[in-house]
């Protein structure tokens, strides 16, 4: 059971180059979320899903965008990198509003 | 600012010690999750807390969850160098949102 999974592991940036961050679920859980961590911030929540085809904004969405064209995947875009994107990013699914949090390994993104 | 406050930041003890850390916030939540998370890895759920003034025991684990429904404790007697982790409290904003919400951590280390 492989749960929430997350590619890649690590990623290393330049200032205006893009990329994609993939989260797959195999749990058919219809909530998915992306978080960004940086030190002393804890947990933020940058977009999420209340389920196929529907997205919508967290706390920091400012720079990024996703998409989630099939209920087991969660795609997190980041259009033109920026230092300040230097973060660990973490995915979760849960099985519905405010049921526990299955959460990925996080990626962890460095943008020069 | 963080909707979410935790306290302490950082927190260091001998095994064998009791320990108190707190999230609190101005804003009244349906629930309230912890977590904890250890390095390298994604959190993972500890307990749900749902109804003001509600008492969960974990082992050694005690949490609460306040009266006013705007703030909760976790409890540890007799720490272990295994309880050593970031905990992190979550809350639901009462917006119908969804939006999980955490706040900023509470790193214990327990020396051995």
């Amino acid at each position: 059971n492989a749960g929430v999974t997350q590619t890649p592991k690590f990623r290393v940036l330049k200032t205006g180059q893009s990329m994609t961050l993939l989260c797959a679920q195999d749990m058919n859980h219809e909530y998915m979320y992306w978080y960004r961590q940086d030190p002393g911030m804890g947990l933020r929540l940058i977009h999420y899903s209340v389920g196929e085809g529907t997205t919508a904004k967290g706390e920091v969405p400012d720079g990024y965008n996703v998409s989630r064209l099939k209920k087991q995947n969660f795609l997190l875009g980041l259009e033109s990198a920026a230092p300040s994107q230097t973060s660990v990013y973490f995915c979760a699914s849960s099985y519905k509003n405010f049921s526990p949090l299955h959460f990925g390994n996080g990626t962890r993104l460095t943008v020069t | 600012t963080q909707l979410l406050e935790q306290s302490p930041q950082f927190l260091s003890i001998q095994e064998g010690e009791n320990l108190t850390v707190y999230c609190n916030s101005s804003s009244v939540f349906s629930s309230l999750q912890w977590y904890r998370q250890e390095p390298g890895e994604g959190p993972v759920l500890l307990v749900t807390v749902v109804t003001g003034g509600e008492v969960k025991k974990l082992k050694r684990l005690t949490f609460q969850f306040g009266d006013a429904r705007k703030d909760s404790s976790l409890h540890i007697t007799a720490a272990q160098p295994g309880d050593t982790g970031l905990y992190l409290c979550a809350a639901l904003l009462m917006d119908s949102s969804y939006k999980l919400i955490f706040g900023s951590g509470t790193r214990l280390l327990v020396r051995p």
